[in-house]
């Protein structure tokens, strides 16, 4: 089994549509986060968490919002989404010392 | 402002040959250094990373890199690229001083070998 799962793995949704991505971990790591995947633009953080009382907007925030529901459980929300939403997002996890992060197999989600 | 560079989008290497993807950094402090591997449809894999120590540091799949300090520096070398190794390869650093953990990516270079 995977250390970090993503679900769905691939979703289709329509633009103004409340949409969900869920992350599960069994590393047993704290800090949790969110990226998101754009052809030429590499990685960019969303949200992180460091535990269930503590979420960061990262670089790139608006329009998403987070709930970290127990350590090992973390989900991104798109309130209403839009075609420029459409992307590769990946849910991570690190280890606190050497901050080596460990990803899911990533959720690619199309915004019609 | 803090940032990585991949300066070449894309790297084509005839397999046999020795392979370099390049990065470099601009990140106060003493930064912990990373390259992960992407391979179609999949997730991040760990390749390798430095923190301390000797400059050359070896991971997986026959690979190492490089730190320079001087040149704030981090390439990724094979001696000898397999058509396996085509993937899209990601150089990340996580600042030495504050930023949680958090790491911060290159745009990423997609390397090529060709039979």
């Amino acid at each position: 089994d995977a250390d970090v799962t993503q679900t769905p793995r691939n979703r289709i949704t329509k633009t103004g549509k409340r949409i969900m991505l869920e992350c599960s971990q069994t590393k047993g790591h704290d800090r949790m986060y969110w990226y998101r995947q754009d052809p030429g633009l590499g990685l960019r953080l969303i949200y992180y968490s460091f535990d269930v009382k503590d979420i960061n907007k990262g670089e790139i925030s608006d329009g998403y919002s987070v709930s970290r529901q127990a350590q090992a459980k973390f989900s991104l929300s798109l309130e209403s989404a839009i075609p420029n939403q459409t992307a590769l997002y990946f849910c991570a996890t690190s280890d606190y010392q050497t901050g080596q992060a460990f990803f899911g197999q990533g959720t690619r989600l199309t915004v019609v | 402002a803090q940032s990585v560079a991949q300066p070449e989008d894309q790297v084509n290497v005839a397999e046999g040959n020795p392979l370099t993807v390049k990065c470099t950094y601009s990140v106060s402090g003493n930064p912990y250094l990373f390259w992960y591997v992407q391979y179609p449809n999949r997730g991040l894999q760990f390749l390798l990373k430095y923190i301390t120590g000797d400059n050359l540091v070896k991971g997986s799949y026959g690979f190492e890199a490089e730190f320079n300090k001087s040149q704030t520096s981090f390439h990724l070398k094979k001696p000898s690229a397999l058509v396996s190794d085509s993937a899209l390869y990601f150089c990340a650093v996580r600042p030495s001083r504050g930023g949680y953990n958090k790491l911060i990516f290159g745009a990423g270079t997609r390397l090529a070998v060709h039979p």
